[in-house]
């Protein structure tokens, strides 16, 4: 049962436009959700967080939306550079992030110079 | 502080062989966490330790895989006997408290052929 959802597997854009990765969850109890991103041959960093009790978080280049009510959010890159390109892991919690960290399949970026 | 620290970075064995996996995590950090990538489920949580003991291995696939934590400095993640769906990456993250967002070492690579 997965109960973090990105449903897109891949995704290209081109530089210096907006990168838009989705995220869905079922488990009504996460309330504290995380961005990591993934190079080859590394392991996750951690990129981005926000909890429940915002609905968005802002951070350079990189903004996360949440909608709690769809159980849904984003990760905005805006502008998109060539170093963005890598896979985008979401994560979820609950007890505002004291739990176990849940995390979805990916979606791998890729942005065209 | 150098992170941490998984060994080895790749493994390939053959089907029935044991094999173990270890990890260092950083100096100060409380919690330990074993995850495997796959393209199809993402990044599962295989167990995780709180100050050396276990927490929670519902996520041990099944009894071939064991964990263990004998000191706050080490941790081994073995695979007796070994199978071909075994094949995957292994990942290793601390935290000093998971809403502190998690690091991860490099993770090992295991192919068992």
């Amino acid at each position: 049962d997965q109960q973090v959802k990105q449903n897109s597997p891949s995704l290209s854009v081109q530089e210096g436009r907006i990168s838009i990765l989705n995220c869905d969850y079922t488990n009504s109890m996460f309330d504290y959700f995380l961005w990591y991103k993934k190079y080859p041959a590394e392991g996750p960093t951690f990129l981005i967080s926000i909890s429940s009790i915002k609905d968005k978080n802002e951070d350079g280049r990189f903004t996360v939306f949440l909608n709690k009510s769809a159980k849904h959010l984003s990760l905005h890159i805006v502008p998109s550079q060539p170093g963005d390109s890598a896979v985008y892991f979401c994560a979820a919690s609950a007890n505002f992030g004291n739990e176990k960290l849940t995390f979805g399949t990916g979606t791998r970026l890729t942005i065209i110079p | 502080d150098a992170g941490v620290i998984q060994s080895p970075r790749h493994e390939v064995t053959e089907m029935g062989q044991e094999v173990t996996l270890r990890c260092k995590p950083i100096s100060g950090h409380d919690y330990l966490f074993w995850y495997r990538q796959t393209m199809m489920r993402g990044l599962e949580l295989l167990i995780y330790f709180n100050n050396n003991v276990p927490i929670d291995d519902s996520g041990m696939p099944e009894d071939r895989f064991s964990a263990k934590m004998p000191n706050a400095s080490f941790s081994t993640l073995k695979i007796q006997p070994s199978e071909p769906r075994d094949s995957a990456v292994y990942f290793c993250a601390s935290t000093l408290r998971p809403n502190y967002g998690y690091t991860f070492g490099s993770g090992t690579r295991l192919t068992v052929v």
